[in-house]
């Protein structure tokens, strides 16, 4: 199975801050890496895929890089609705799997 | 307005089983592949099994094979997951997902989920 590890596991941030989330992947899967964001309470919201093409609807200030087993998810001036628990997941093949997630929260 | 509305979840005792429902609309529902994703209380979401259009494609996480089957009822714009021999580690938030049309998976719709807790 691919393994999925993201950091950090949480950060603090301000309201306009740059924030800078990796993921890394056991071994190369290509572009084939999808970002989600996580609120309490709710289902996972799909922001980035393929790496690096902004989902319809998704704020240009989210943004994705990366390939082969090195993947960043930028937020370009953190808003109050982005704090929230963001995830990558793999899919490259079977098992498709997620990252252990990234908690975002207030400084 | 594509909706995704889950049902079937409940509190079973270890070896038990469980029929979970996804009742689809606000899209071709079969023209897309569709998916459960499960989320354990305080973990991150985590993959189960995904089945193609037409149903002549299944794929499943290894600790649930054999146990778990995917289906579909194109004709009632409805997926399911029937799940027999449960374990307390199947316990967590079922959520149905719409996967994709072709290529690479993604999961751009979601439900809100059906709890499934597993316990003596």
């Amino acid at each position: 199975d691919i393994q999925m590890t993201q950091s950090p596991s949480s950060l603090s941030a301000s309201v306009g801050d740059r924030v800078t989330i990796t993921c890394r992947a056991s071994q190369s899967i290509s572009n084939y890496l999808n970002w989600y964001q996580q609120k309490p309470g709710k289902a996972p919201k799909i922001l980035i895929y393929a790496a690096s093409s902004l989902q319809s609807g998704v704020p240009s200030r989210f943004s994705g890089s990366g390939s082969g087993t090195d993947f960043t998810l930028t937020i370009n001036s953190l808003q109050p609705g982005d704090f929230a628990t963001y995830y990558c997941q793999q899919t490259d093949r079977a098992p498709l799997t997620f990252g252990g997630g990234t908690r975002v929260e207030i400084k | 307005e594509v909706q995704l509305v889950e049902s079937g979840g409940g509190f079973v005792q270890p070896g038990g089983s469980l029929r979970l429902s996804c009742a689809a609309s606000g899209f071709t529902f079969s023209g897309y592949w569709m998916a459960w994703v499960r989320q354990a209380p305080g973990k991150g979401p985590e993959w189960v099994a995904n089945i193609k259009q037409d149903g002549s494609e299944k794929y499943y996480l290894d600790s649930v094979k054999g146990r778990f089957t995917i289906s579909r009822d194109n004709a009632k714009h409805s997926l399911y997951l029937e799940m027999n021999s449960l374990r307390a580690e199947d316990t967590a938030l079922y959520y149905c997902a719409r996967d994709k049309v072709m290529g690479p998976t993604v999961f751009d719709y979601w439900g809100q989920g059906t709890l499934v807790t597993v316990s003596s």
